[in-house]
């Protein structure tokens, strides 16, 4: 593919419901992140995935944050009963290897983000 | 903890001036920095790693252990250098998993 997809672009959500934002990585890449970005802030990290693998889930802010990679492709990330600081845009990057790999190869491309807003 | 400080929230230039993008560090193990580039309307994406040693659209960064800082430098600023600049550290944990940690970012002006 072009690049790591996003989808929703946009997503507008009322505190309390439940989200899923989807990444589409490029195509044959291992490993897959999710960060998130408030306002005025860098990225925070929240998950790695190494192929079906969730290695690392320490940044997931609470257990309301969920993320699946099944197939070691697309991934979900779902967000249950949002609430108001859940607001941020969210962050998807893949790199073709994993970190033990040659450094070379482990550039994270980014997507364009979901910018999630919870009212 | 590792930690990235970008001191500049904002840093407005002339075109042709020279262009110094601060970035700070704390971390106990060896570094690998990076820094990220954003683009009005664009996805964010890699500038130069240290570990490549080049330079990219005129910009090179030296990674200083001493200081603890990877600056980013350009000689001549040129208008489409406006964007937002955040530098990142990479952190490896012993679970074969890794992480960037970002800086807040500076938004880089430059006046034409």
């Amino acid at each position: 593919g072009a690049g790591v997809s996003q989808s929703p672009r946009y997503k507008v959500a009322k505190r309390g419901q439940d989200v899923a934002l989807r990444c589409d990585p490029i195509s044959g890449h291992v490993s897959l992140f999710w960060y998130q970005q408030a306002l005025g802030q860098g990225p925070e990290f929240l998950t790695y995935f190494q192929n079906e693998a969730q290695l690392d889930k320490s940044g997931l802010p609470s257990d309301r944050f969920f993320a699946e990679r099944p197939e070691g492709s697309v991934s979900t990330l779902k967000i249950q009963r949002t609430q108001q600081e859940d607001s941020a845009v969210y962050l998807c990057a893949s790199s073709l290897t994993g970190p033990a790999d040659d450094l070379a190869k482990n550039i994270q491309y980014f997507g364009a983000g979901t910018r999630l807003s919870v009212l | 903890a590792q930690r990235v400080t970008q001191p500049e929230k904002l840093l407005s230039v002339f075109k042709g001036a020279p262009v110094e993008l601060k970035c700070n560090y704390s971390y106990s193990g060896s570094p690998e920095l990076f820094w990220y580039v954003q683009y009005s309307r664009q996805r964010l994406q890699l500038l130069l790693r240290h570990i490549s040693r080049e330079s990219i659209k005129g910009f090179t960064a030296d990674l200083n252990k001493g200081e603890t800082s990877f600056h980013l430098k350009k000689p001549f600023a040129q208008e489409e250098d406006s964007a937002m600049y955040y530098c990142a550290l990479a952190r490896y944990s012993g679970a074969g998993s890794y992480q960037l940690t970002f800086g807040k970012g500076t938004k880089l002006s430059v006046i034409p």
